[in-house]
């Protein structure tokens, strides 16, 4: 079975930094892309950043850009985005999802929350 | 960039009803649109990829249709638990992008 567990969402103020990480099992991890797809507290889905099974290629949200990192161990069947100069509107639940490419999203986890506030 | 306009923002229909929702993309995106369910607290999960291929394990009530600027997205009897909000889901490969549309909030009437 296919499980991905998100962790290491808090809170942070404005400017500070966060990295997140994504866990998976069930799958062959390093076959597949993975994303960070984030979700604003009653808001829609905004996606985030995509990086492919061997991390040759990387996207990102021009709202992440030059900001958030995203990276991945493979041997610990991991993944992670590291948040810098968090803003107030970064504020979200964060998804880790799993596609065979970099924007098709079939399995995700439950999603952690971070909270940028002063 | 290319922009998705989602309608309606929510609806309400009965049990055993057709149901339909809309997504336009601002420009030409061949078929590139994938369908989400989001069931409330949860977390989406996909239903269409590629305008109408069907994911396996999900429920033959639910097809997508269109290419180029127009799609929709139909439950073709709706049932209880298919109360959820839907999202369309376009991405362009150069720049690669992911857009989400709205949310189309489905409940029972």
């Amino acid at each position: 079975e296919v499980q991905l567990v998100e962790s290491g969402g808090d809170l942070v103020r404005p400017g500070g930094s966060l990295r997140l990480s994504c866990t998976a099992s069930g799958f062959p991890f390093g076959n597949y892309w993975m994303s960070w797809v984030r979700q604003a507290p009653g808001k829609g889905l905004e996606w985030v950043a995509g990086i492919q099974g061997d991390e040759y290629e990387k996207f990102f949200a021009e709202s992440v850009k030059g900001r958030f990192t995203i990276s991945r161990d493979n041997a610990k069947n991991s993944m992670y985005l590291q948040m810098n100069s968090l803003r107030v509107e970064d504020t979200a639940i964060y998804y880790c999802a799993r596609g065979w490419d970099w924007y098709f999203f079939d399995h995700w986890g439950q999603g952690t929350l971070v909270t940028v506030s002063s | 960039d290319i922009q998705m306009t989602q309608s309606p923002s929510s609806l309400s229909a009965s049990v055993g009803d057709r149901v339909t929702i809309t997504c336009q993309a601002s420009q030409d995106i061949n078929n590139y649109l994938n369908w989400y369910q989001q069931k409330p607290g949860k977390a989406p999960k996909i239903l269409i990829y590629d305008a109408s291929s069907l994911e396996i394990g999900v429920p033959s009530r639910f097809s997508g249709s269109g290419s180029g600027t127009d799609f929709s997205f139909t439950i073709s009897s709706l049932q209880p638990e298919d109360v959820a909000t839907y999202y369309c889901q376009l991405y362009t490969k150069v720049p690669p992008r992911v857009t989400f549309g709205g949310g189309t909030k489905v409940e029972i009437k």
